[in-house]
């Protein structure tokens, strides 16, 4: 059971440089999310997913898109990275009320 | 969204129990409570989660105030292992924020040898 995937663990850009950090999760699950963890900080929703088809905003989306790609699938875009982004991201898929979550990456904006 | 209010920091001994408090009086009737918490240098993991009775499972006891404005997660017996940072989320079940799970800033657990 992989559970929920991401990838890559860890990624160094330059200001400006694009990304898309990939997440897939295997448990047929509706919805998903997006978070980032800023160094002895909280997790913050920046998109989630209720279900196949739709995405709505968290609390910080600026500087990010995101694609549900199918069921299984669901995508975050940095279009132009900055250092602020600099962060530890989790993905995660939810099953009526329990929340699985990748390992998270690691990215770095030099 | 429902708001909820969570001390920063608690401390507890091994093998005593802990009782870890979470207000959330704007909750809505379809929101459930969930329970997750992070480990240092890991992502979160669920714990637990109810809508109205207390709940028991191998980790932990909910037990949910009969207004549900006010819930507490129960350990039992703290292990070293429990150190961590727990979080208390309304998650809405049904309308426009369906699904979504936002993370306050949660209670720092020490649990001492």
């Amino acid at each position: 059971n992989a559970g929920v995937t991401q990838t890559p663990k860890f990624q160094v850009l330059k200001t400006g440089q694009s990304m898309t950090l990939q997440c897939a999760q295997d448990m047929n699950h509706n919805s998903m999310y997006w978070y980032r963890q800023d160094p002895g900080m909280g997790l913050r929703l920046i998109y989630y997913s209720a279900s196949e088809g739709t995405t709505d905003k968290g609390e910080v989306p600026n500087g990010y898109n995101v694609s549900r790609l199918n069921k299984r699938e669901f995508s975050l875009r940095l279009e132009s990275a900055a250092p602020s982004q600099t962060s530890v991201y989790f993905c995660a898929s939810l099953r009526v009320a329990e929340a699985f979550f990748g390992q998270g990456t690691r990215l770095t904006v030099v | 969204d429902a708001k909820t209010t969570q001390p920063n920091s608690m401390e507890s001994n091994e093998e005593e129990p802990v009782h870890l408090p979470c207000n959330h009086s704007t909750i809505s009737g379809t929101d459930y409570i969930h329970w997750y918490r992070q480990l240092p240098s890991q992502g979160p993991e669920y714990v637990i989660h109810g809508l109205t009775s207390n709940v028991n499972n191998r980790m932990a006891s909910l037990a949910i105030a009969e207004d549900r404005k006010s819930s507490t997660l129960i350990l039992h017996r703290a292990t070293l292992r429990d150190a961590a940072v727990y979080y208390c989320i309304p998650v809405n079940a049904g309308g426009t924020s369906y699904g979504k799970l936002t993370f306050g800033q949660g209670t720092i657990l020490t649990v001492h040898p």
